[in-house]
């Protein structure tokens, strides 16, 4: 089936530690997108990227960065990780070609804790 | 500063029972329309999409959009403890969804 995957599932890391969660795609999308989610405060986009030459800030990119290495794929890095940055982190697909404007779907998601 | 906006509940409705799920938006110029369904520590999961004015209907779930009203609701009739979850509304404004921060629903056996 085509599908949204990330790795890892979940990490603990250490305050100053560079982490990179990673996801790839097998459904054809172009555009796809980095999200975290804190309790009660719902889903705030990071990155996203409509293709692989195009990268753009989302509402709260600071300390983190990304790469989008092909059209499958889409990386998130923390440089240098703090405890703030403990969160649900969760990669989405999206295919404005279709009559479904802007329908995301997304990856299984990313615990991760900065201890 | 676009917004949706949702009641963060619980909502508690009886098995059996149809549950209303409500959200605004402030962008008026947006033409598509999510529901979401997020069940703890999971990733959110597309149940309906709507762009027109109207009611959508698919299996047990009904989509109504006014967009004079700027107002999305969703319907689930014959409420299951299986719908038991957070519902997440979603607007596309300008290539992004714009996200309300979940209503969570209780269905009570």
């Amino acid at each position: 089936d085509a599908d949204v995957t990330q790795t890892p599932r979940n990490r603990i890391t250490k305050t100053g530690k560079r982490i990179m969660l990673e996801c790839s795609q097998t459904k054809g999308h172009d555009r796809m997108y980095w999200y975290r989610q804190d309790p009660g405060l719902g889903l705030r986009l990071i990155y996203y990227s409509f293709d692989v030459k195009d990268i753009n800030k989302g509402e709260i990119s600071d300390g983190y960065s990304v790469s989008r290495q092909a059209q499958a794929k889409f990386s998130l890095s923390l440089e240098s990780a703090i405890p703030n940055q403990t969160a649900l982190y969760f990669c989405a697909t999206s295919d404005l070609s279709g009559r479904g404007v802007n329908e995301q779907f997304f990856g299984p998601g990313t615990r991760l804790t900065v201890l | 500063q676009k917004e949706v906006e949702q009641n963060s509940g619980p909502l508690s409705v009886p098995e059996g029972a149809i549950a209303s799920l409500n959200c605004t938006y402030s962008d008026r110029v947006s033409q598509s329309f999510f529901w979401y369904r997020q069940y703890s520590g999971k990733s959110p999961e597309l149940i309906m999409s709507i762009y027109s004015n109207g009611d959508k209907e698919d299996g047990r779930f009904t989509a109504q959009l006014n967009k004079a009203s700027q107002y999305v609701s969703l319907l689930i009739r014959d409420s299951q403890p299986s719908d038991s979850a957070t519902y997440l509304c979603a607007v596309n404004s300008n290539y992004q969804l714009i996200w309300g921060a979940g209503t969570k629903l209780i269905i009570k056996p």
